[in-house]
């Protein structure tokens, strides 16, 4: 059991690039969430997804898209990198129900956008 | 928008000394309030967590108290150890869904000999 695995563990990126953070869980949670870190700002909701096909926006959801095709798989992709998205990105799954608060988080995509 | 208020930014203790870290929320439509702990370079994991029908909980020497009037609740770390130092992170649910989680900003703990 992997848990959550998130790829890659770092990325540097310049201005105007486009690239997909992986996310994947084998738990079969339902739900699935893409958060960002910055110091002193805690942890951020991006987007999030509450099964298969179904996908809402969270606090920052600007420049991101995601989506959501299969229970196992919720990549997250940025459009057009820019500077202010330089970020610790952690995806996280829940099995959900009264277990909701429970997340269990991945390893972390350290990106830097140049 | 959920706004959560978590108290101090950082804290240095002794070995052996409490912990406490606060948290205190607006709103939320749902029981179940988590704390999370995250070491350098790792992802948060859950710690511990409480349902506000009781006011406190203990795991160890974690233990949560709640107060649900005051809208607050708080971590609190028995005989800290050099281990604990960590960076800790309450948690509410959003009052329209408790899929949605809004976190405190952290505070970086830090356990000395």
């Amino acid at each position: 059991n992997a848990g959550v695995t998130q790829t890659p563990k770092f990325q540097v990126l310049k201005t105007g690039q486009s690239m997909t953070l992986q996310c994947a869980q084998d738990m079969n949670h339902e739900y699935m969430s893409w958060y960002r870190q910055d110091p002193g700002m805690g942890l951020r909701l991006i987007h999030y997804s509450v099964g298969a096909g179904i996908t809402d926006q969270g606090e920052v959801p600007n420049g991101y898209n995601v989506s959501r095709s299969t229970t196992e798989d919720f990549p997250l992709r940025l459009l057009s990198a820019a500077p202010s998205q330089t970020s610790v990105y952690f995806c996280a799954s829940t099995l959900g129900g009264q277990r909701m608060s429970e997340q269990f988080f991945g390893p972390g995509t350290r990106l830097t956008v140049l | 928008q959920q706004q959560v208020k978590q108290s101090p930014q950082s804290l240095i203790v002794q070995k052996g000394g409490i912990s406490i870290i606060n948290c205190a929320y607006e709103n939320t439509a749902f029981d179940y309030f988590p704390w999370y702990q995250q070491f350098p370079g790792k992802g948060p994991a859950l710690l511990i967590a409480i349902r506000p029908d009781v006011s406190e909980k203990k795991e160890g020497r974690f233990t949560i108290s709640f107060n649900k009037s005051a809208k607050q609740f708080s971590l609190h770390i028995m005989d800290s150890q050099p281990g604990d130092s960590a960076t800790y992170f309450c948690a509410v649910p959003h009052t329209g869904t408790a899929s949605k989680l809004t976190f405190g900003t952290g505070t970086r703990l830090q356990v000395t000999l």
